[in-house]
Formats: C-alpha cells, sequence, structure tokens
C-alpha cells in the first residue's frame, strides 16, 4: 500500500521556539495532504488540507500564522509550529489521498511535540 | 455538517469472546465510512471501508462492519477477539473521494485473559 511517512516522530523544544514536522509521501504524488491534531486520549482534530502549490485550507479555530502550512511538492508537506507554548504539546498526524485509489486516506506514524 | 458518534468510550472483552463497537454518523447523503485502529503512540490504520455495494464489509484482521442506512450506523464486529487487538478505534466518515475525514471519539478496547 501507499506509504506516508512523519520526520520527526517526537520532538521535544522549548517554549517560544518554531519545530517544523515533516510529512513526506514515499512511493506516490500526493496532491492533497492533510493534518490532524490528536490530544491526549481525544480523537483526531482536521487542522487543515495542504494542496501543492497552493495556500492550505484551515479549519475554523485554527490560527494560520501559528501553524504554517507548506506544500511545496508532490510528495512533501511540512507543518510549522511557530512560537511553540506548552498548550501546543500533541501528536500530530499527517494523511494523504493517493490519485485513483478509492477515498482512502493513508496516515503517517504521527509526530509527537512536547513543549517545556 | 458530517459527525461521527462512538457512544462507548471503553469497552472490554474477554478473549475469545465476540465484539460489537458502535458508530453512528450523521450526513445527508450516503458517506463513505471507515474504521481505523491506532496502537499507543501509533499511526492509524485502515481496518476496513465502505462506499457502496454489499452493506457488510469485510476488513483486515478479521474484522467486518455493517452499513445500516435506516439506523445511520456503520457498526464493527469481530466474533473472537484477541489479545492483540487492544487498542483504540476510530470510526470516521466523509463525503467526497479521498477527502478529509471526520472521526469519531473513538472506543478504547481492553482485552482481559
Amino acid at each position: 500500500g501507499a506509504v506516508v511517512s512523519q520526520h520527526p516522530s517526537w520532538v521535544i523544544c522549548k517554549s517560544g521556539t518554531s519545530v517544523k514536522i515533516e510529512c513526506r509521501s514515499l512511493d506516490f504524488q500526493a496532491t492533497t495532504m492533510f493534518w490532524y491534531r490528536q490530544f491526549p486520549k481525544q480523537s483526531l482534530m482536521l487542522m487543515a488540507t495542504s494542496n501543492e502549490g497552493s495556500k492550505a485550507t484551515y479549519e475554523q479555530g485554527v490560527e494560520k500564522d501559528k501553524f504554517l502550512i507548506n506544500h511545496a511538492s508532490l510528495t512533501l508537506s511540512t507543518l510549522t509550529v511557530t512560537s511553540a507554548h506548552p498548550e501546543d504539546s500533541s501528536f500530530y498526524i499527517c494523511s494523504a489521498s493517493v490519485p485513483g485509489l478509492t477515498g482512502e486516506l493513508f496516515f503517517g506514524e504521527g509526530s509527537r511535540l512536547t513543549v517545556l | 455538517a458530517q459527525s461521527v458518534t462512538q457512544p462507548d468510550i471503553h469497552i472490554t472483552v474477554s478473549e475469545g469472546a465476540s465484539l460489537e463497537l458502535r458508530c453512528n454518523y450523521s450526513y445527508g447523503a450516503t458517506p463513505y465510512l471507515f474504521w481505523y485502529v491506532q496502537s499507543p503512540g501509533q499511526g492509524l490504520q485502515l481496518l476496513l471501508k465502505y462506499f457502496s455495494g454489499d452493506t457488510l464489509v469485510q476488513g483486515i484482521k478479521g474484522f467486518e462492519a455493517e452499513f445500516k442506512r435506516s439506523q445511520s450506523s456503520f457498526n464493527l464486529r469481530k466474533p473472537s477477539v484477541h489479545w492483540s487487538d487492544a487498542a483504540e478505534y476510530f470510526c470516521a466518515v466523509s463525503k467526497e473521494y479521498g477527502n478529509k475525514l471526520v472521526f469519531g471519539a473513538g472506543t478504547i478496547l481492553r482485552v482481559k485473559s
């Protein structure tokens, strides 16, 4: 099946710093990727839809300037958490749909961010 | 807007017993329906999906789910649970091909020996 890889798997940073998380489609081209956030013991909440070559579409309540999403190529989308604070600590998961396959999204392994 | 309800937060079953996880959705048309499983600290693995056709769908690891339009439900079942099935299970719905998913709150399955 299609493989989506995230890096890093976990990251610890100091409050006020920025952190970049990468999401790569390893064996297919993903025109659209989705970024989700999962708080402990909670479900996944969609943050934004990332389209290659255009601006991301953010869900209501998600700060665009806080969570910068770039989808510069067909195999890479990045999420940058700017000026991170402890409340940004969470599990971030990306997913991508495979052109031609029937509606299935493939998920990355997730990236756990801890802000001290 | 679409929504997904998983009424059971936790379920505990004995190993070898049958399992049913409930999922109800809200959407005007027939949605695309999915069940995913997540082990602690891991990403999501697709168990099965329903788009159209036969309302009973088979998935991996011996799971199956039945789409019931009249009840707006898509319950997940397994006839005999194994200890390795202990994980969190998410039901999800999408209204378009390959589009974003809306997830339910998840059900944590515990398996006792």
